[in-house]
C-alpha cells in the first residue's frame, strides 16, 4: 500500500541551525501538509502546497519556515534557525485532489530535538 | 477561536467492552470530520464524514456525525489490545487544513 515516508526519523540540533526534514508524499498526491505535535500537545497545521505554491500557512509558519518541491518526488520544511521552542515531532501529509483533500495521509514523523 | 474537542481525554477498559469517543468542534467553514488512530507515531486514517446522521462502519469500529449540535462519536465494539492508541478527531476546515483535537487515549486491558 503505498505511504508517505520521511527522513530523517530524529533530528538533533543545536539552536539556530539550519535544519530540513524531508517528505515523500504517495506518488499520485497532488496536496501536500506539514504539521507538527509538541510533545503532549495538539496536532497542528503549519502549511499546505499545491501547484508548486503554498496555499495557506498558520501563524505558527513564519519567515523561519519555508516549504519546497525540489523535484517530482520530494517535499521538505526548512527551518532556518532553530529555536528551543522548535523541539517537536513534524508530520508531513498528502492528500489526492480537491475532492478528497481533507483525507489526508500521514507520513510517519521527524522528531526534532533543538538543544 | 476554532477548537475541537475530544472526551474523555483517558479512558481504560477490559477486552470485550464497547467505547464511545466523543469530538465537538467549533470550526468557521467546516468541510469534513476525521478520525485518525495514532499508535506509535503517524496518525492512520480511519474514517472521514461529511454528511450527518450516515454512519461509517469498518470491522468493529463505526463513526457518525451530527452537523447540527456539532458532534460526532466513534465506537469499537469488542475491544482488543491492538486498539489500545490514542485517537484524534480532527475537522477539515475550508480547503486545506486539519483542525486537531486533543485526543483521547484508549487503554484495552486483558
Amino acid at each position: 500500500e503505498p505511504e508517505v515516508t520521511q527522513t530523517p526519523s530524529h533530528q538533533v540540533t543545536q539552536m539556530g541551525q539550519e535544519v530540513i526534514l524531508r517528505c515523500v508524499p504517495i506518488s499520485n498526491h497532488l496536496y501536500f501538509y506539514w504539521y507538527r505535535q509538541i510533545l503532549g500537545q495538539k496536532v497542528e497545521f503549519l502549511v499546505s502546497f499545491y501547484n508548486n505554491e503554498i496555499s495557506e500557512k498558520s501563524e505558527i509558519f513564519d519567515d523561519q519556515f519555508s516549504v519546497e518541491r525540489p523535484d517530482g518526488s520530494n517535499f521538505t520544511l526548512k527551518i532556518r534557525s532553530t529555536k528551543l521552542e522548535d523541539s517537536a515531532m513534524y508530520f508531513c501529509a498528502s492528500s489526492l485532489d480537491m475532492l478528497s483533500y481533507n483525507e489526508q495521509f500521514f507520513g510517519p514523523g521527524t522528531r526534532l530535538t533543538v538543544l | 477561536e476554532d477548537k475541537v474537542v475530544q472526551s474523555p481525554l483517558s479512558l481504560v477498559v477490559h477486552e470485550g467492552d464497547t467505547v464511545t469517543l466523543n469530538c465537538s468542534y467549533e470550526v468557521t467553514n467546516f468541510r469534513s470530520l476525521l478520525w485518525y488512530k495514532q499508535e506509535k507515531k503517524a496518525p492512520t486514517f480511519l474514517f472521514m464524514l461529511t454528511s450527518s446522521g450516515i454512519e461509517k462502519k469498518s470491522g468493529r469500529l463505526s463513526s457518525i456525525l451530527d452537523k447540527k449540535e456539532l458532534f460526532s462519536i466513534l465506537n469499537i465494539t469488542a475491544t482488543q489490545t491492538g486498539d489500545s492508541a490514542i485517537y484524534l478527531c480532527a475537522v477539515g476546515q475550508g480547503a486545506q487544513k486539519l483542525v486537531f483535537g486533543q485526543g483521547t487515549r484508549l487503554t484495552i486491558n486483558p
